[in-house]
């Protein structure tokens, strides 16, 4: 059975300052992980999918990794602003098949002025 | 629609009702999904369809929860005899096929009281 855990579960770093998020996952055998945003009672918004055959995938300030042996992946912030204050979700397709993702529980990140 | 769309935003219903949950997806995504998500929990998988049948129905908690997909492209999440155990956010997401990237809707806030 498939397995995300995320780690820090807060995190709060002042303005400008880069940071690491962390994901890691069970089993090994996925298609692809993805990387979602979370404001505080909407939906999720997606920011970046990585296939199993890339090793990151980049947009704008974000970076994204993947170690599909190691079952890890980072999500990196560059430049931190306010506006990214927001629960990081990292996701994964279950065993066998890419239709239904678990998730992890996320990251809470808050970016101080 | 340009995103995937859920209604209502917030419902509040008494213990014992019968409730409807409305899912349109991004025209033209074959494969749309049922989340449920609590509080400082990620999101959880309940059923997930391809098309207009449900092919994969695992994450359903129980008998008093049904999903519908008539036509292939809006969905309805029905939830019979309701519990205050049944309050959560219930996310839609929709992709062009199984294994490509996931879009989410705003979700929808149910409150059972």
């Amino acid at each position: 059975k498939q397995e995300v855990t995320q780690i820090p579960a807060a995190l709060s770093v002042p303005e400008g300052e880069n940071l690491v998020l962390n994901c890691s996952f069970t089993d090994s055998a996925i298609y692809n992980l993805q990387w979602f945003r979370q404001d505080p009672g909407k939906g999720l918004t997606s920011l970046l999918l990585i296939q199993s055959s890339q090793r990151e995938q980049t947009s704008g300030r974000l970076n994204a990794s993947l170690d599909k042996s190691s079952g890890r992946s980072t999500l990196y912030i560059a430049a931190s602003q306010p506006g990214d204050s927001a629960t990081y979700l990292c996701a994964v397709p279950t065993q066998g098949g890419s239709e239904k993702l678990v998730f992890g529980k996320g990251t809470k990140l808050t970016v101080n002025p | 629609g340009a995103g995937v769309s859920q209604t209502p935003s917030n419902k509040v219903t008494e213990k014992g009702k019968y409730v409807e949950l409305r899912c349109d997806p991004i025209s033209g995504h074959t494969a749309l999904y049922w989340y449920r998500q609590s509080l400082g929990q990620g999101p959880e998988f309940l059923i997930y369809f391809q098309g207009t049948g449900a092919a994969d129905d695992s994450g359903l908690p129980n008998d008093r929860f049904f999903a519908v997909r008539p036509e292939g492209s809006v969905s309805t999440l029905k939830i019979q005899r309701t519990e205050r155990g049944d309050s959560a956010v219930y996310l839609c997401a929709s992709s062009l096929a199984g294994d490509t990237e996931a879009f989410f809707g705003q979700g929808t806030r149910l409150t059972v009281v």
